[in-house]
């Protein structure tokens, strides 16, 4: 069975800081991977998705995640926290394109 | 306005009754699928249909059925509610006309079973 695992349900980083959000996936083939933003009493939005085509991928406010297919790691990053940037986060993967599977979330809380 | 839309938002009902969540959306997608979201579990797949024709069950179906009245509509029943089917649902769409296709989100419905 799929899984996907998001180490720390919380972080903390202060305004200007490093964000490095953890996820792990278990699969022997790469799956589709992707990252949500949950925003409160919002629904998820895609931040980024890996195509393949580089392992480093680049997302909308600043994300980017970068693939790693030997330690099976698709962890987001952003060089530099905003107040904005505090949210839910969720790490997806989809074996073949039909179901999704989510990991738990990270709350993401900016400190100003 | 809103891709996918979810009504109600908000929906407080007792134990028992029979309840019934909608997903419309004007994305033109194929796919639609149920989730929803508790603290500290993500999202679980509760149905899903890539067509009017086709449902399937996720990983917690038992107690939630759903109906495909076209294919911009797609509707979760609780046939009788229970307490513990108070959550957040989500409705999602996707394209599956090409591969690596993400999902799009409603906003959610907040539903409390007292």
């Amino acid at each position: 069975a799929q899984s996907v695992t998001q180490l720390g349900s919380h972080v903390s980083v202060s305004e200007g800081a490093l964000v490095l959000l953890r996820c792990n996936y278990s699969s022997s083939v790469p799956p589709y991977l992707f990252w949500y933003v949950q925003y409160p009493n919002q629904g998820l939005q895609l931040l980024l998705k890996y195509t393949s085509a580089a392992t480093l991928v680049k997302g909308i406010n600043g994300f980017e995640a970068e693939f790693k297919k030997s330690e099976t790691s698709f962890h987001l990053t952003k060089p530099s926290a905003h107040m904005s940037d505090a949210a839910e986060y969720f790490c997806a993967v989809s074996p073949t394109g039909n179901q999704f599977y989510f990991g738990t979330g990270t709350s993401l809380t900016v400190i100003p | 306005d809103a891709d996918v839309t979810q009504t109600p938002r908000n929906r407080i009902t007792k134990t028992g009754k029979r309840i019934m969540l909608e997903c419309s959306q004007t994305k033109g997608h194929d796919r639609m699928y149920w989730y929803r979201q508790d603290p500290g579990l993500g999202l679980q797949l509760i149905y899903y249909s890539f067509d009017v024709k086709d449902i399937n069950k996720g990983e917690i179906s038992d107690g939630y059925s759903v109906s495909r009245q076209a294919q911009a509509k797609f509707s979760l029943s609780l046939e009788s509610a229970i307490p513990n089917q108070t959550a957040l649902y989500f409705c999602a769409t996707s394209d599956g006309t090409g591969i690596n296709q993400p999902q799009h989100f409603g906003d959610g419905t907040r539903l409390s079973i007292l």
